[in-house]
């Protein structure tokens, strides 16, 4: 079964650097995934697709800041400079035939 | 620029239908990929459904299959999903997003509708 895990809470404090992991499921290690943040109240918004070899791609308008990595079944977010804007919820997204999948999300607080 | 705008939430009694529309403007629209997502309160996202860019491929969620029905009008640049049968759960915004031409996730999301199913 295609499941994303990730970790519920992380905090930093402003100007520093955080680390968020989403983990795919056993079998599944190969697998793309993509980042999406959603701010209190927003809608998400589209971050970055993330390959299993550390490649990425991101959305329109998507500042430096945000960079993805990948070791084995993990795939990193890290957001470097935090600012007070990237106080939010952090969903990873995969796929399959016929199936999208979000992980249960992570929520980032700038301290 | 790209636009997604979702109407047609509201309160609805528990085993009454309701259908969304997600207007999209900015780009082909016929050329992508749909879906629709939604988040209960407090929760996280939950996909929902999806649709081709001809309509010939169509998925859903266990939890809305036989209930819950996606379509699309290329010609009016708009998505669908007619909701029947709804319950407590179905509680929610919704949101549409598209799919990029190039992969399979979401590149653009909706800022959601509001669908409350209450007695």
């Amino acid at each position: 079964q295609l499941v994303l895990t990730q970790s519920p809470s992380a905090s930093a404090s402003l100007g520093a650097s955080v680390k968020l992991t989403c983990t795919l499921s056993s079998g599944h290690s190969s697998y793309a995934i993509a980042w999406h943040q959603q701010q209190p109240e927003k809608g998400p918004r589209y971050l970055m697709k993330l390959n299993s070899d550390g490649s990425h791609s991101k959305g329109d308008g998507i500042p430096d800041r945000f960079s993805g990595s990948s070791s084995g079944a993990e795939r990193y977010l890290t957001i470097s400079s935090l600012q007070s804007e990237d106080e939010a919820d952090y969903y990873c997204q995969t796929w399959g035939t016929g199936i999208q999948v979000f992980g249960t999300g992570t929520k980032v607080t700038v301290l | 620029e790209v636009q997604l705008v979702e109407s047609g939430g509201g309160l609805v009694k528990p085993g009454g239908s309701l259908r969304l529309s997600c207007a999209a403007s900015g780009f082909t629209f016929s050329s992508y990929s749909m879906n629709w997502v939604r988040q209960a309160p407090g929760k996280g996202l939950e996909w929902v459904s999806s649709i081709s860019s001809s309509s010939s491929y169509i998925y859903y969620a266990d939890s809305v299959k036989g209930r819950f029905t996606i379509s699309r009008d290329n010609a009016k640049n708009s998505l669908y999903l007619q909701m029947n049968s709804l319950r407590a759960e179905d509680t929610a915004v919704y949101y549409c997003a598209r799919v990029p031409r190039d992969g399979y996730n979401f590149d653009y999301w909706g800022q959601g509708t509001l669908v409350t199913v209450s007695s």
